[in-house]
């Protein structure tokens, strides 16, 4: 089946620092997702990709869509305390019946102020 | 704005008792989902539903059925619990693209 390897699994870095995780999938997908999930909380949509080579950015937030569809990056600028949390990548194909929508295993990163 | 609303919040069951998790969502969208989440294993799907009346399997379907008989709920059942089914049920809903999460049912098997 689909699998989507997610890296690094954690991060420890110093407030104000740059965070860059990635995804790689062993298929191609036609929309990237990256969601936060804070503790208790399900995950939050952060920012949707919908097409190859696609750059998008939400606040200190930046994501972009793989040129082979098959990997995708979010890179967070000048980090703060709120940052803070579990990120996953999702990759989803859509139309007919192939509607599933699949994750990576997460990148939990802790913020030191 | 109620969203993807999931009941119940909490449930803890005797292995071998069976229960059903309910998720609605309120926004008209044809696409539905469960997952569980463990730690160190991410989101694992388990059914999804592409519109009413259809159902799929996910990545972990074993010991879970699931039925959609009208397009805003998404119901998903456990016929013998197993302490492996432990863990935390979180629903979410989409039209195409984006998934929006319910806040997930924490459930303990003992």
């Amino acid at each position: 089946g689909q699998q989507l390897n997610q890296s690094p699994q954690s991060m420890f870095i110093q407030e104000g620092e740059d965070v860059s995780m990635n995804c790689t999938s062993s298929s191609i997908f036609n929309t990237w997702l990256w969601y936060k999930q804070d503790p208790g909380e399900g995950p939050v949509l952060l920012i949707a990709l919908y097409k190859a080579g696609e750059l998008t950015s939400n606040g200190r937030l930046t994501a972009q869509f793989g040129i082979t569809r098959k990997d995708s990056f979010l890179n967070i600028s000048a980090s703060i305390p709120s940052d803070v949390g579990i990120y996953f990548c999702a990759g989803k194909n859509y139309g007919g019946s192939q509607g599933n929508l699949i994750f990576g295993k997460g990148t939990k990163l802790s913020v030191k102020p | 704005n109620a969203g993807v609303t999931q009941t119940p919040k909490f449930r803890v069951l005797k292995t071998g008792q069976s229960m059903t998790l309910l998720c609605a969502q309120d926004m008209n969208h044809e696409y539905m989902y469960w997952y569980r989440q463990d730690p160190g294993m991410g989101l694992r799907l388990i059914h999804y539903s592409v519109g009413e009346g259809t159902t799929a399997k996910g990545e972990v379907p074993d010991g879970y059925n699931v039925s959609r008989l009208k397009k805003q709920n998404f119901l998903l059942g456990l016929e013998s619990a197993a302490p492996s089914q432990t863990s935390v049920y979180f629903c979410a809903s989409s039209a195409t693209l984006e998934a929006f999460f319910g806040q997930g049912t924490r459930l303990t098997v003992v």
